[in-house]
């Protein structure tokens, strides 16, 4: 599974937009990029997850450039109810064993 | 998520002790996890389950056994229970399209060893 490495905090303040860089030079061919939310005392949760370009759902948006080497998590106008840890995983479909490494902690200031 | 349930949500054991985790899901998924995490970090994978049949250890698996006794249920256990083994546990379940795969995780079990 392909390597990623993360900022181990961020902050931001209420309105701003907010974008979390994740590197994975050694991406396969195969491997997707998927970012997980998790609030303190919970269960990650699934924000999205993409192989190339940009993908949007209703909650952010995804930003995989050319050579896929890296990505970015972007969040629009962040509330307070942002805070918290963001993880970038790099695998296959069909077969991955999810692993998790340490995140990005993201505080949110009003 | 309401769909992956973890029972106990808390427990506290003794060193020694034998205990076990236990998850059961309504998703219909195949496939299913368990992890670990320590207070400011990670998740770290111990085990996980492709389909009934199939056992796989994770990067720690070392002093925990599963059982997948159902497509719905998926247990852990501590053999011998260890002070270092306290930790946030948590069962997930993935769900795998043509086009996305995404874990659904259960509410966590908070397990202290004494």
């Amino acid at each position: 599974l392909a390597k990623t490495t993360q900022p181990i905090s961020m902050d931001s303040y209420e309105g701003q937009e907010v974008n979390i860089t994740c590197s994975h030079n050694n991406i396969a061919t195969n491997d997707y990029i998927t970012w997980y939310q998790q609030f303190p005392s919970q269960g990650p949760r699934f924000i999205i997850q993409g192989y190339k370009t940009k993908v949007t759902n209703e909650v952010a948006s995804l930003f995989i450039p050319a050579d896929r080497k890296s990505s970015t998590l972007s969040l629009p106008r962040v509330s307070l109810s942002d805070t918290a840890v963001y993880y970038c995983l790099v695998g296959p479909l069909y077969g991955q064993n999810f692993v998790f490494g340490p995140g990005t902690r993201l505080s949110v200031l009003p | 998520d309401a769909d992956v349930t973890q029972t106990p949500r808390n427990r506290i054991t003794k060193t020694g002790k034998r205990i076990m985790l236990e998850c059961s899901q309504t998703k219909g998924h195949d496939r299913m996890y368990w992890y670990r995490q320590d207070p400011g970090l990670g998740l770290r994978l111990i085990y996980y389950s492709f389909d009934v049949k199939d056992i796989n250890k994770g990067e720690i698996s070392d002093g925990y056994s599963v059982s997948r006794q159902a497509q719905a249920k998926f247990s852990l256990s501590l053999e011998s229970a260890i002070p270092n083994q306290t930790a946030l546990y948590f069962c997930a379940t993935s769900d795998a399209t043509v086009e996305e795969e995404k874990l659904f995780f259960g509410s966590g079990t908070q397990l202290s060893v004494l």
